[in-house]
């Protein structure tokens, strides 16, 4: 079974630094894109960014590109998503998927980061 | 960049009842690369419709796609307990360098 299994939920203060992993199994890691999805509370979905395994070739929407760092380790099958300096307004869940013929096929469960003083 | 609009925001409809969604693109979505996803509260989403009419592996045949070009439509032909949640289309035309969201509609109970 493909399954993406997501780190758990944090809280942070602002300026503070973090990095969430999403790990996958039950397929080839480097063969799938792993997208990065933020929901804010009672809001809707927005894409963050992608990156490819195999080469780490990585795209952004233009309004998180600078904000975050996506990145990924084939060898524990696993994708990241990092920031070096929170800021309360990065407060929400964060999902990852796969994506398989262009369009996201499998979501990880979310990770929900607070940042909060 | 494509635009997407659902309508309605929020549909409540008793449970037997058929659910019609609507999603609609600025621009025409390439080859109707055009997905459909499901989350109920508290869930992630999961992908009900890819390529704007065929049905993700496990979805059930009550859950339809159809549309072309910029109308796209999500029907559900006779709503469940479980069916109860928010819906969001997905465009996919400029994988993998970008995807845009809806801004999802709320099935509700009535």
């Amino acid at each position: 079974e493909v399954q993406l299994v997501q780190s758990g939920a944090e809280v942070k203060k602002p300026g503070e630094s973090l990095r969430i992993s999403c790990q996958g199994s039950g397929y080839t890691f480097r063969t799938y894109w792993i997208a990065w999805v933020r929901q804010m509370p009672g809001k809707g979905l927005e894409w963050m960014g992608i990156i490819s395994p195999s080469d780490f070739d990585t795209k952004y929407n233009p309004s998180f590109e600078g904000q975050v760092t996506i990145s990924a380790d084939e060898s524990v099958s696993a994708a990241y998503l990092q920031w070096s300096s929170l800021k309360a307004s990065d407060s929400g869940m964060y999902f990852c998927a796969r994506m398989s013929l262009g369009f996201f096929t499998t979501w990880g469960q979310g990770t929900l980061v607070t940042v909060s003083s | 960049e494509i635009v997407l609009t659902q309508s309605p925001g929020t549909l409540s409809l008793p449970p037997g009842e058929r659910a019609t969604l609507s999603c609609r693109a600025s621009e025409t979505v390439r080859g109707n690369y055009l997905a459909w996803h499901q989350q109920k509260p508290g869930q992630a989403p999961r992908l009900l419709i890819y390529g704007a009419s065929a049905r993700a592996t496990g979805i059930p045949d009550r859950f339809t796609g159809s549309g072309s070009g910029t109308d796209f439509t999500l029907t559900i032909s006779r709503l469940e307990p479980e069916d109860f949640a928010v819906y969001y289309c997905q465009d996919y035309s400029s994988s993998p360098q970008g995807f845009t969201f809806g801004p999802g509609t709320r099935v509700d109970i009535k």
